[in-house]
């Protein structure tokens, strides 16, 4: 058990630019999350991932974001004309399906100057 | 609307005090409710979970939590809390018609002086 890995863990860019987020999950888990999580708040659903399939989407999710998970292993996480707002933590968990724990990543902190 | 909420956002104990921390619940139907921990720099941590059955619910590190179903509760408890449990603490749950997706609480931070 390698953990869920996030890569970058830390993403400083300028209002209006793209940014993509990468998790690789725990292998042989099916499920993929995402989450954001803002200063001195819970992590908020996004969306998630059944194998390649993307079963759910939260109405936080504008269509300025899009995730993907092409093979069903890891996933990416765009953000397209990153606005103030944005600035977060993204988290990534996995589980081996819906009723099993999360396990989570370190996250990615984005920063938006 | 599913929600959680957590009653206290920052404790303050002194070690070898007694630890409860609350959560309460809005949920129809069946619920899967966990308790996560994240330590200073590290990510969330499962702590325990409950998803049936006895509901008191025992997980690492000594902690605990018990489900009270008539006042959808899930606190969670350590007899005797130590300078190494401080970190923040989140209860969260899933259930309705979207089991896997986790609704989180806002978190209580608890620090405990040596």
């Amino acid at each position: 058990d390698t953990g869920v890995s996030q890569n970058p863990r830390h993403k400083i860019t300028k209002r209006g630019q793209n940014v993509t987020f990468r998790c690789d999950p725990i292998s042989e888990h099916n499920r993929l999350y995402w989450y954001r999580q803002t200063l001195g708040q819970g992590p908020e659903f996004l969306t998630y991932f059944q194998n390649e399939a993307q079963l759910e989407k939260s109405r936080l999710l504008s269509d300025r974001f899009s995730a993907e998970r092409p093979k069903g292993s890891f996933s990416t996480l765009e953000i397209q004309r990153t606005e103030q707002g944005d600035s977060a933590m993204y988290l990534c968990a996995s589980s081996r399906g819906g009723n099993q724990p999360q396990h989570f990543g370190d996250g990615t902190r984005l920063s938006i100057l | 609307a599913q929600s959680v909420s957590q009653h206290n956002h920052h404790v303050i104990l002194s070690e070898a005090a007694s630890l409860e921390l609350g959560c309460n619940y809005s949920y129809g139907g069946t619920v899967n409710l966990f308790w996560y921990v994240q330590y200073p720099g590290q990510h969330l941590q499962l702590l325990l979970k409950y998803f049936s059955g006895d509901p008191l619910v025992k997980g690492i590190k000594g902690f605990e939590a018990e489900f009270i179903k008539s006042k959808f509760s899930f606190n969670l408890r350590k007899p005797s809390v130590q300078w190494s449990d401080t970190a923040e603490y989140f209860c969260a749950a899933a259930g309705g018609t979207s089991y896997g997706k986790l609704t989180f609480g806002q978190g209580t931070i608890l620090t405990v002086h040596p």
